[in-house]
């Protein structure tokens, strides 16, 4: 079972331009979400995560915006840079379980030069 | 340790070989979580461990998936009788809360060849 879906699959942007990853979720005990930015032959870092109490949540050209009553997040870089081509996970958890992390299916992107 | 540290990085291994993939967390870290990573697909919860307890297995897939912290730090994840399938990206983090939230650091994985 699927809790949380991710699109697109994959991305291509210009550089300078916004990247748009969308995600929804089906677990309405999910009480955070984080994303996770994964280079090749790494693991997963923590980008920027929120909690259902807000809406939005800015760090540098980072953005997630969260829709509670749709059950959906985003995220948005702005002035896309080639440096940030890589693979995005959005993820949620709940408290209660101790934090293992859902995740979705990833969103492989590419920032042009 | 500065980071989530795993090894091996790589494993080859001859279908019906046992392995044995080691976590080391970051230190003071109570919690310590194992996902496996299929190709082109998001990390999927495998076991978790708070200090030396394993609190959740509910992620591993058979019981040919055994995972032990026996003194709360470094943990092992053991595959008895790898099978074709269980070729994957093994990851392993540990969690500590952070500001306004949780934070969860992986290791940068162990990847599984099993032929």
């Amino acid at each position: 079972q699927q809790q949380v879906k991710q699109s697109p699959q994959s991305l291509i942007v210009q550089k300078g331009g916004i990247s748009i990853i969308n995600c929804a979720y089906e677990n309405t005990a999910f009480d955070y979400f984080p994303w996770y930015q994964q280079f090749p032959g790494k693991g997963p870092a923590l980008l920027i995560a929120i909690r259902p109490d807000v809406s939005e949540k800015k760090e540098g050209r980072f953005t997630i915006s969260f829709n509670k009553s749709a059950k959906q997040f985003s995220l948005h870089i702005m002035d896309s840079q080639p440096g940030d081509s890589a693979t995005y996970f959005c993820a949620a958890s709940k408290e209660t379980s101790g934090s293992r992390l859902t995740f979705g299916e990833g969103t492989q992107l590419t920032v042009n030069p | 340790g500065a980071g989530v540290s795993q090894s091996p990085r790589y494993k080859v291994a001859k279908r019906g070989q046992d392995v044995a993939l080691r976590c080391d967390p970051i230190s003071g870290h109570v919690s310590l979580f194992w996902y496996q990573q299929a190709l082109g697909q998001g990390p999927e919860f495998l076991t978790y461990f708070q200090n030396e307890a394993q609190l959740d297995k509910s992620g591993l897939p058979s019981d040919r998936f055994f995972a032990e912290r026996p003194e709360g730090s470094v943990s092992t994840l053991k595959i008895q009788r790898t099978q074709q399938e269980d070729s994957a990206v093994y990851l392993c983090a540990s969690w500590s809360w952070a500001e306004g939230g949780e934070t969860q650091y992986f290791g940068p994985g162990t990847r599984l060849l099993v032929l």
